[in-house]
C-alpha cells in the first residue's frame, strides 16, 4: 500500500561521488518535494516541483539538482556529495502546493552516508 | 518570516497518564498548523491541521491540539497516552499565502509502561 516510495533506503557514496536518489508515487499527485532532514533537526525545504515546473529554495546549494520525468518519478541529485550532505532525504507529495491547507505525504527517506 | 518553535527536545509520560507536546509559532498573517509524526526509520505522517474554525481539532490516533490566537500555540494533546505513541513530533506552519510548510525542530516523545 505504500504510496510514496523512496529507494534505496540507504545509500553510501564516497566523497565528490556523484549520487542519486530516487523516489515514485502511486496517488497521481501534481506536486512533488525534497526535504533534508539532518539528526535532530527540523526537515529542510530544497525545492519542489508543481507538475513540470521546478521551484528551489533560495539557500539550496547548487550542488543539489533534481530531474521530475514524469508525474510519478522525482530524482535528486547531488552533483558531488561532501561529508556536510550526510542525511536523511525525505520525499513527499501533495495534491496541489497553492492550496495551503494540503498535507503532504512522505516517503520512508533515504539515508545518505558519505564517506 | 514565518517559523515555528517546539520549545520541548523531548517530553517524558508513563502510559495511561495525559500528554501535551508543545509548540508555538510566529506567522505575519493567518495561520495554518500541522502536526506530524515520525517513527524510527520511517518518513513523516500527517497527524491533523488547523485551517479554520473550531480551535480544537481532533486527529489520527486518538491526538487533538488546541489552537490558541492570542498565545500563538498549536499544543498537541492525548488523554491518555500509549507506550505506541512514543515518536518524534513535528509542528509545521504553512502562511495563508504562501506554499511553504515550515517545520519545527522537532520533540520526542516517550511513553514508558
Amino acid at each position: 500500500d505504500a504510496m510514496v516510495i523512496q529507494n534505496p533506503r540507504y545509500q553510501v557514496t564516497q566523497f565528490g561521488k556523484p549520487v542519486t536518489l530516487s523516489c515514485s508515487q502511486t496517488l497521481n499527485h501534481n506536486v512533488m518535494y525534497w526535504y533534508q532532514q539532518k539528526s535532530s533537526q527540523a526537515p529542510k525545504l530544497l525545492f519542489h516541483y508543481y507538475d513540470k515546473d521546478f521551484n528551489n529554495e533560495a539557500d539550496t546549494p547548487d550542488n543539489f539538482q533534481s530531474r521530475r520525468p514524469n508525474t510519478s518519478f522525482c530524482f535528486l541529485d547531488i552533483r558531488s556529495p561532501g561529508l556536510g550532505d550526510a542525511a536523511m532525504y525525505l520525499c513527499a507529495t501533495s495534491r496541489d502546493s497553492r492550496a495551503t491547507n494540503e498535507k503532504l505525504f512522505f516517503g520512508s527517506g533515504t539515508q545518505l552516508s558519505v564517506l | 518570516a514565518q517559523s515555528v518553535a517546539q520549545p520541548e527536545d523531548q517530553v517524558n509520560v508513563a502510559e495511561g497518564n495525559p500528554l501535551t507536546v508543545k509548540c508555538t509559532y510566529s506567522v505575519s498573517g493567518n495561520p495554518y498548523l500541522f502536526w506530524y509524526v515520525q517513527y524510527p526509520n520511517r518518513g513523516l505522517q500527517f497527524l491533523l491541521k488547523y485551517i479554520t474554525g473550531d480551535n480544537l481539532v481532533k486527529g489520527s490516533y486518538g491526538f487533538e491540539a488546541e489552537f490558541n490566537k492570542s498565545q500563538t500555540s498549536f499544543h498537541l494533546k492525548k488523554p491518555s497516552a500509549l507506550v505506541s505513541d512514543s515518536a518524534l513530533y513535528f509542528c509545521a506552519v504553512r502562511l495563508e499565502y504562501g506554499n511553504k510548510l515550515v517545520f519545527g525542530a522537532g520533540t520526542i516523545l516517550r511513553v514508558k509502561s
